[in-house]
């Protein structure tokens, strides 16, 4: 099966730019999802698709790709944002019905 | 607006068999979609168990594959996971939420949303 690898904790200034990146086979073939998790409460999705926000997503969160790896951009980092952040997509080495999730990146807001 | 609420016991025996039931409102669920099941251990990541399709068909984690079942009751709008011979290793906050498939200029995109707020449930004698 395959994997999706993320950094296990990032950091950025208060008003900064970040980027956190999702490596993994899967993603030649599929766009990530992200997810935003904070201490205590359930994941919630931030990007989906080639760079698509839900409602009520701020629009300094966006999501890029290239080759094997997806990246999602937070520009302008608000204390807010401090929380853990999981990539997504389905296995394509297999039936393409799995599910993979990244391991998660911790973000911190300095 | 879709929401998922999950139900079932905080405790179960070791080796004994976890029940969990995620109710579905706002929408129902033979009318499309993936419907699926996500745990996370305390302090670790999110690990998916497996979804459903509407129609039925199910497709389960490799590695929890042998104990895991899914099953969905459309009369009631509600899906369910049976996780059998648990360890303390099954011990997790477990999800359930819907997943979306679509493509996006000729490549898919796959998403969970919403989620439901999750229920622990603690392994233990």
């Amino acid at each position: 099966s395959s994997e999706l690898t993320q950094d296990p904790a990032v950091s950025v200034a208060l008003g900064q730019t970040v980027r956190i990146t999702c490596q993994g086979d899967s993603l030649r073939s599929y766009y990530a999802s992200w997810y935003q998790q904070k201490p205590g409460q359930a994941p919630v999705l931030v990007i989906y698709g080639k760079n698509n926000r839900p409602s009520g997503i701020p629009d300094r969160f966006s999501g890029s790709s290239s080759g094997n790896t997806a990246s999602l951009t937070i520009t302008g980092a608000q204390a807010e944002d401090e929380a853990d952040y999981y990539c997504n997509s389905r296995d394509s080495s297999g039936n393409h019905r799995d599910v993979v999730f990244g391991g998660g990146t911790k973000l911190t807001v300095l | 607006q879709v929401q998922l609420q999950e139900s079932g016991p905080g405790l179960v025996k070791p080796s004994e068999t976890l029940s969990l039931t995620c109710a579905v409102s706002g929408y129902s669920i033979s009318s499309g979609y993936y419907w699926g099941w996500i745990r996370q251990p305390p302090g670790k990541g999110l690990e998916w168990i497996g979804s459903i399709y509407h129609s039925g068909s199910t497709y389960y984690n490799p590695s929890l594959k042998s104990r895991v079942t899914i099953s969905v009751d459309t009369s009631k709008n509600q899906f369910s996971l049976k996780l059998s011979s648990v360890t303390a290793a099954d011990t997790a906050v477990y999800y359930c939420a819907r997943e979306l498939l679509l493509w996006f200029g000729g490549q898919p995109s796959n998403w969970f949303d919403p989620w439901g707020q999750g229920t622990l449930v603690t392994v233990s004698s």
